[in-house]
């Protein structure tokens, strides 16, 4: 199975800073990984597809980048509305295998 | 517009099953897979596999192998998922989600299942 790691697990901010989460498979996955946005009791939202085709409706302050074993999702400056969790998920392969979330909480 | 709507919360003792449905609408049923998905409490996303309508195939975690099945019902647009042998650890919200080309874009709204005695 491949694994994903997502780092960091949580971090602190305030509004308009700019946020980078990072992801590493543990093989080449090519551009097959999604971001989510999780806010409880909601269901996740789709952010991100192809490692940077962004998902129908959402800010273009999202975005992603990278290719193969390492990803990036930025947020380019944080909204009140974006404290919540993220999570990547690779889509090359079944099993799907997600990261372990990034929580973003209030600084 | 898109729309996964499923079941509703649901309460079970060890040991029992429960099925899960997830109602489509808004594209053409046979040409996305699903994927079921749960969140355990203060835990992170586990996908537990997916099924393609449009020929039945299913593909499931290999730790869950044994308990959980996938079906579809095409006159509805229906596809469902049953986990047998509950556990208390099986206490989770379960979320379908269209799966199409590395594309996991529509999700359905939750279903609490709490398993407990």
């Amino acid at each position: 199975d491949i694994q994903m790691t997502q780092s960091p697990s949580s971090l602190s901010a305030s509004v308009g800073d700019r946020v980078t989460i990072t992801c590493r498979a543990s093989q080449n996955i090519g551009a097959y990984l999604n971001w989510f946005q999780l806010n409880p009791g909601k269901a996740p939202k789709a952010l991100i597809y192809a490692a940077s085709t962004l998902q129908s409706g959402v800010p273009s302050r999202f975005s992603g980048s990278g290719s193969g074993t390492d990803f990036t999702l930025t947020i380019s400056s944080l909204q009140p509305e974006d404290f919540a969790t993220y999570y990547c998920l690779q889509t090359y392969s079944t099993p799907r295998t997600f990261g372990g979330g990034t929580k973003v909480e209030i600084k | 517009q898109v729309q996964l709507v499923q079941s509703g919360a649901e309460v079970k003792e060890p040991g029992a099953s429960v099925k899960v449905s997830c109602k489509t609408s808004g594209y053409t049923f046979s040409t996305y897979s699903l994927s079921w998905v749960r969140q355990a409490p203060g835990q992170g996303l586990e996908w537990m596999g997916w099924i393609n309508p449009s020929d039945g195939h299913i593909k499931s975690a290999q730790r869950l192998q044994g308990r959980v099945t996938m079906t579809t019902d095409t006159s509805t647009s229906t596809v469902y998922m049953e986990l047998r042998s509950l556990r208390s650890d099986d206490t989770a919200v379960y979320f379908c989600a269209r799966d199409y080309g590395g594309n996991v874009d529509y999700w359905g709204q939750g279903t609490l299942v709490t398993v407990s005695s």
